[in-house]
C-alpha cells in the first residue's frame, strides 16, 4: 500500500529565504504527484502536478522536482515571502484513476 | 469561472440527526471525491464516484452515505451512525482525462450541538 510522507510537520523561515519542502513515497511505481497548498480554513489549490515520465515541473518561483527511483520529490521555493505561510501538501496518483494518496503536509511560516 | 462550490460553509448537527453536505462542480470532471479533515490527522477519504450512479467506499466510509444521480452533483450525508462527526468536510473532483490535476471546494465545517 502506497504511504506518503512529509518532513517535517512544521517549518519556520525568514522572509526572503529560499527553502525546499520534502515528500517520500514507498511505492515509485506512480502515475503522477501533486503539490497543493491548503490556508487556514479553506480547501486546497493545486500548485504544480509532475508527471511520473517527468523530473521537474516549474511555476514562478516554485520548481518541484520528482525522483521515482528514491520515491522522493522536493518543492523548492523561491525568495520566500509571508505570504507563502501555509500547509503544502503532497499526494501521489498511483494509476490514474485511482484517488489520490495524501501525506500530512508541512506547515510553512514565514517571518517579516 | 469553473469551479467546485460547497454548502453550507458551517453546518451544525444534532444528536441523532442526520445531514447533508452538497457538491456542485462545474468543471465537467467525470470523478469526485469526499475527504475529511481533522488537525493532525491529514485528509482521509470518506468516498468517491468515478461515473455517474457508481462510488466506492473510502478508508473511512462507516458513518457517511452518498449518491450520484448527476454528474455535477454529489451530496454527502453524514448519519446519526457517525458518532464523531465534527471536522473539516472537503470535496474534491478531477478530470478523467490524462494528468489532470485535481480541484478542492472550499469545505464545510460540521460541529456537534
Amino acid at each position: 500500500k502506497q504511504e506518503v510522507t512529509q518532513i517535517p510537520a512544521a517549518l519556520s523561515v525568514p522572509e526572503g529565504e529560499n527553502l525546499v519542502l520534502n515528500c517520500s513515497f514507498t511505492d515509485s511505481a506512480i502515475y503522477n504527484l501533486q503539490w497543493f497548498r491548503q490556508d487556514p480554513g479553506k480547501g486546497l489549490t493545486s500548485l504544480l502536478l509532475i508527471q511520473s515520465s517527468q523530473r521537474e515541473q516549474t511555476s514562478g518561483r516554485l520548481n518541484a522536482s520528482l525522483d521515482k527511483s528514491s520515491g522522493r520529490s522536493t518543492l523548492y521555493i523561491a525568495a520566500s515571502q509571508p505570504g507563502d505561510s501555509a500547509t503544502y501538501l503532497c499526494a501521489v496518483n498511483p494509476s490514474g484513476n485511482t484517488p489520490l494518496v495524501f501525506g500530512k503536509g508541512t506547515r510553512l511560516s514565514v517571518i517579516a | 469561472d469553473g469551479g467546485i462550490t460547497q454548502s453550507p460553509k458551517y453546518l451544525f448537527r444534532k444528536e441523532g440527526q442526520n445531514v447533508t453536505l452538497s457538491c456542485e462542480q462545474n468543471l465537467n470532471h467525470d470523478a469526485m471525491y469526499w475527504y475529511r479533515q481533522d488537525p493532525g490527522q491529514g485528509l482521509r477519504l470518506i468516498y468517491y464516484s468515478q461515473i455517474v450512479n457508481d462510488f466506492q467506499k473510502g478508508d473511512i466510509a462507516e458513518g457517511y452515505s452518498v449518491s450520484r444521480e448527476k454528474k455535477e452533483s454529489f451530496p454527502l450525508t453524514v448519519t446519526s451512525a457517525q458518532k464523531n462527526p465534527t471536522a473539516f468536510y472537503l470535496c474534491a473532483s478531477r478530470s478523467g482525462q490524462r494528468h489532470q490535476p485535481q480541484h478542492f471546494g472550499d469545505g464545510t465545517r460540521l460541529s456537534i450541538l
